[in-house]
């Protein structure tokens, strides 16, 4: 099956730093990726939906500014949190749909990556 | 629009039990429905979707979803519960086209010795 792969898997990071966190789709092109939140014992919350060659598409409430998406491939995200703070320590998640096989418009999940900034 | 409702935020069962978890969907349109497992901070693992095809969808490790349209449900159901069963679980419907997937809040299945 499609495997979408993310890393870091873990960081931690001093508040007023940025950190880069990656998404690539290991075995197939994903013109479209997707990111997410998660706090503790919480659901996802999607932050933005990542187009390959064009601007994400941000939820209402996610700040553009402080979290920057590039989606410069067909296998690749990058989600970049700048300035970071203590509040932005969560789990982020990223997910991808495969357009070839991905009719019943199911994502595929990366595995995480857990961020905490001190 | 599109929501999903787990009627349950924690359940609790016994090994060897079987186990229900409860989604409620709403949707404009013909719906794929997911259902999803995460252990603790781990990512997501697909179980089980719903794509129009057999309204009763069997997925891995020995659980099941029915999709009834007349009672917009999408539950989840396992005859015996393992303790590995012990997880996270997310009711996920999908619209059309490239739109994003809707979660609902999660039922947290605890198993009991």
């Amino acid at each position: 099956g499609a495997v979408v792969s993310q890393h870091p898997s873990w960081v931690i990071c001093k508040s007023g730093t940025s950190v880069k966190i990656e998404c690539r789709s290991l075995d197939f092109q994903a013109t479209t990726m997707f990111w997410y939140r998660q706090f503790p014992k919480q659901s996802l919350m999607l932050m933005a939906t990542s187009n390959e060659g064009s601007k994400a598409t941000y939820e209402q409430g996610v700040e553009k500014d402080k979290f920057l998406i590039n989606h410069a491939s067909l296998t690749l995200s990058t989600l970049t949190v700048t300035s970071a703070h203590p509040e932005d320590s969560s789990f982020y998640i990223c997910s991808a749909r495969d357009p070839v096989s991905g009719s019943s418009y199911e994502q595929y999940f990366g595995p995480g990556t857990r961020l905490t900034v001190t | 629009a599109q929501s999903v409702t787990q009627l349950d935020s924690h359940v609790s069962v016994s090994e060897g039990t079987p186990v229900l978890l409860r989604c409620n969907y709403s949707s404009s349109y013909s719906p794929s429905l997911f259902w999803y497992v995460q252990h603790p901070n781990k990512g997501l693992q697909l179980l089980l979707k719903y794509t129009s095809a057999a309204t009763l969808v069997k997925g891995i490790n020995g659980f099941e979803a029915e999709f009834k349209k007349s009672e917009t449900s999408f539950h989840l159901t396992k005859p015996s519960a393992h303790m590995s069963d012990a997880a996270e679980y997310f009711c996920v419907v999908s619209g059309a086209g490239n739109t994003p997937l809707v979660f609902g809040k999660g039922t947290r299945l605890s198993v009991i010795a």
